[in-house]
């Protein structure tokens, strides 16, 4: 079935490590997009990327780090410089160029905790 | 950064009510407004897509209308169920040379009591 997955689910990350989220789809999709979800607050943008090789910054980018060497992988870097990690956060994907008008599937998220 | 407010914050309704929810947005450099249904424990679903203003789309009790010029859309709920329980999310799409991107509201929780 077409979709877009996400892993893990849940991750649990040492202060001052690095984790990376995965985000695969086999949609055809160019474009993807990385959002973070805090309690109370809605997705806010991290990274989104519209093509392969090719990505930008979204709002709150600061400690992340993404790469887009495939069309179907779009993996998210959290950094030891992120200084409040924990949340949750969802990838999804669209269109792609010029197709932002078509909707968004979304994978079933991430929740990362510091401990 | 480009804002998107949703009102209200959450609801609780009881079932068979009928319900709006507001999205606003910038009103210039629109492409496109999106709204989806994120129910817990499952991934957001896309509802509606609209790109012109005075669209008007429906499916099923829920329907939405756009206003561009002003910078609104309406979500509308008729006859709630509870299984209408769940987070509504607007997300704004700009024109081109702000990038290919879906900037999400904070979302309104609806509750249906039975």
């Amino acid at each position: 079935d077409g979709g877009i997955t996400q892993s893990p689910k849940y991750l649990f990350r040492k202060e001052g490590q690095n984790v990376t989220l995965s985000c695969e789809q086999n949609l055809n999709h160019d474009a993807m997009y990385w959002y973070r979800q805090d309690p109370g607050q809605g997705l806010r943008l991290i990274y989104y990327s519209q093509i392969v090789n090719d990505f930008q910054k979204g709002d709150i980018a600061e400690g992340y780090s993404v790469s887009r060497e495939k069309k179907e992988s779009f993996p998210l870097t959290v950094t030891s410089a992120q200084k409040n990690p924990t949340a949750f956060y969802l990838c999804a994907s669209s269109g792609g160029t010029g197709a932002w008008n078509t909707e968004a599937f979304f994978g079933q998220g991430t929740r990362l905790t510091v401990v | 950064i480009l804002n998107v407010e949703q009102s209200p914050q959450s609801l609780h309704v009881q079932e068979g009510d009928s319900t709006n929810f507001t999205c606003s947005f910038p009103s210039s450099n629109f492409y496109a407004l999106h709204w989806y249904r994120w129910e817990t424990a499952k991934s957001p679903e896309a509802l509606f897509v609209m790109t012109l203003n005075g669209d008007e789309k429906k499916k099923g009790r829920i329907s939405a209308t756009l206003n561009t010029k002003e910078g609104y859309s309406y979500l509308y709920i008729k006859g709630s169920q509870p299984e209408d329980s769940a987070t509504y999310l607007c997300a704004f799409a700009p024109s081109r040379e702000y990038g290919n991107k879906l900037v999400f509201g904070a979302g309104t929780i609806l509750r249906v009591k039975s």
